[in-house]
């Protein structure tokens, strides 16, 4: 079965400090991930997807499948960096997302 | 060009009553899927729609259904509310025939709260 886990439902760094966001996902086919922002008051918001390897307002993810995880990463973290982030795995099949529980990040100034 | 708008955005209901919940899509987007955000449960799938039909569902109980409209809009409706439903329901829409990362697009959401 399909399935998004994200440990930490709380996660405060202070700025300029090195942020890893984890995510681990369960899927027995060729998966694709990706990670969602919510600013607050604001809408989801795709951040970055796995397929295109990109990077994005200082963030990176690689996906590991020896070890069935999509941790987002930043090397210096920023105050407008607060937020809360979802990982999500697309079941094609189903044409639907899974998502995690999410992890609200606060960077302390 | 106009992002996903869900109405109502707020609302409260008493335990019993039904509730209709509208999301119209971007335009020229023929998916829609449904979902419903907590705090504990974090965002779950509901329902997806293209071209008026539903293809896939979530596990959540025959109280809640949706549908879809030739012109793409869509509708959810939870029947028999319980205190368990108050979330924010939110729609997403996509132009092709399945999702995918960068073309999903979120509404805001609609808030409902039962008392």
């Amino acid at each position: 079965a399909q399935r998004v886990t994200q440990p930490e439902k709380l996660l405060s760094v202070f700025k300029g400090a090195p942020v890893e966001l984890k995510c681990n996902y369960s899927y027995s086919g060729s998966p694709e991930l990706f990670w969602y922002v919510q600013y607050s008051r604001q809408r989801l918001q795709l951040l970055l997807r796995h397929i295109s390897r990109e990077s994005i307002k200082g963030f990176t993810a690689d996906l590991n499948k020896g070890e069935t995880s999509f941790h987002l990463k930043k090397p210096f973290a920023q105050e407008e960096d607060s937020a809360m982030y979802y990982c999500a795995l697309l079941w094609r099949t189903g044409n639907q997302f899974y998502f995690g529980t999410g992890t609200s990040l606060t960077v302390i100034p | 060009k106009a992002g996903v708008t869900q109405t109502p955005r707020y609302l409260i209901k008493t335990r019993g009553q039904q509730v209709t919940l509208s999301c119209s899509p971007i335009s020229g987007h023929r998916s829609v899927s449904w979902y419903q955000q907590t705090p504990g449960q974090g965002l779950q799938f509901l329902f997806e729609y293209f071209s008026e039909t539903q293809r896939n569902k979530g596990n959540f109980p025959g109280r809640f259904s949706g549908r879809q409209f030739s012109n793409s809009r869509s509708e959810m409706n939870v029947s028999t509310l319980e205190l368990g439903d108050s979330a924010l329901y939110l729609c997403a829409s996509s132009p092709v025939g399945q999702p995918s990362g960068n073309t999903i697009y979120f509404g805001e959401g609609s808030w409902l709260t039962v008392v």
